[in-house]
């Protein structure tokens, strides 16, 4: 499974638009990337996944070059709710045999 | 459609008792996989059923086992608890080729 790599934590203000870069050198040619947002003691929420280029969908961006070793969630106008952890997993679409492989994840502060 | 559901969403036990969670997948989903967050680990994978038939185990001690029904619903026990099995307890459900989708946990506090 490709491990991935992503910033431990991020800071910003509401309003901006905010961009969480992840990379996972090691992916394979069927793997997709996906990510989750999980607000605490919660279970993680779905929010996007893409296989290559731009993916878009009502609540983020999702920007993947072509050599697809990193990729990019971007959320527009963040809000103070958007506060929560952000977690970047690449894998077959069910995740390999059954299983997600999580990392730590980037914990993203907005402030007024 | 309903989304991932699981009970009960908070437990107290003592160290040395046993726990049963319980999961309800989306409905149409015949995948539920388990997992455990903690502060120190993370999310880490326990199981994944399909299907009636665990498919996939994750390094966890035999203490912790599971199993699903015919109708999807999933179940998972711990028994022995100890203080380090605290945590909060994630059920997923899913369709082959598509993602997961979480519940909103089961947190456990063993005293």
């Amino acid at each position: 499974l490709a491990k991935t790599t992503q910033p431990i934590s991020m800071d910003s203000y509401e309003g901006q638009e905010v961009n969480i870069t992840c990379s996972h050198n090691n992916i394979a040619t069927n793997d997709y990337i996906t990510w989750y947002q999980q607000f605490p003691s919660q279970g993680p929420r779905f929010i996007i996944q893409g296989y290559k280029t731009k993916v878009t969908n009502e609540v983020a961006s999702l920007f993947i070059p072509a050599d697809r070793k990193s990729s990019t969630l971007s959320l527009p106008r963040v809000s103070l709710s958007d506060t929560a952890v952000y977690y970047c997993l690449v894998g077959d679409t069910w995740g390999s045999q059954g299983n997600l492989i999580f990392g730590k994840g980037t914990k993203l502060s907005v402030k007024p | 459609k309903a989304g991932v559901t699981q009970t009960p969403r908070y437990l107290i036990k003592t160290r040395g008792q046993q726990v049963t969670l319980s999961c309800s997948p989306i409905s149409g989903h015949r995948s539920v996989s388990w997992y455990q967050q903690t502060p120190g680990q993370g999310l880490q994978f326990l199981f994944e059923y399909f299907s009636e038939t665990q498919r996939n185990k994750g390094n966890f001690p035999g203490r912790f086992s599971g199993r699903q029904f015919s109708n999807s619903r999933s179940e998972m026990n711990v028994s022995t608890l100890e203080l380090g099995d605290s945590a909060l307890y994630l059920c997923a459900s899913g369709q082959q080729g598509e993602t997961q989708y979480f519940g909103p946990g089961t947190r456990l506090l063993v005293l």
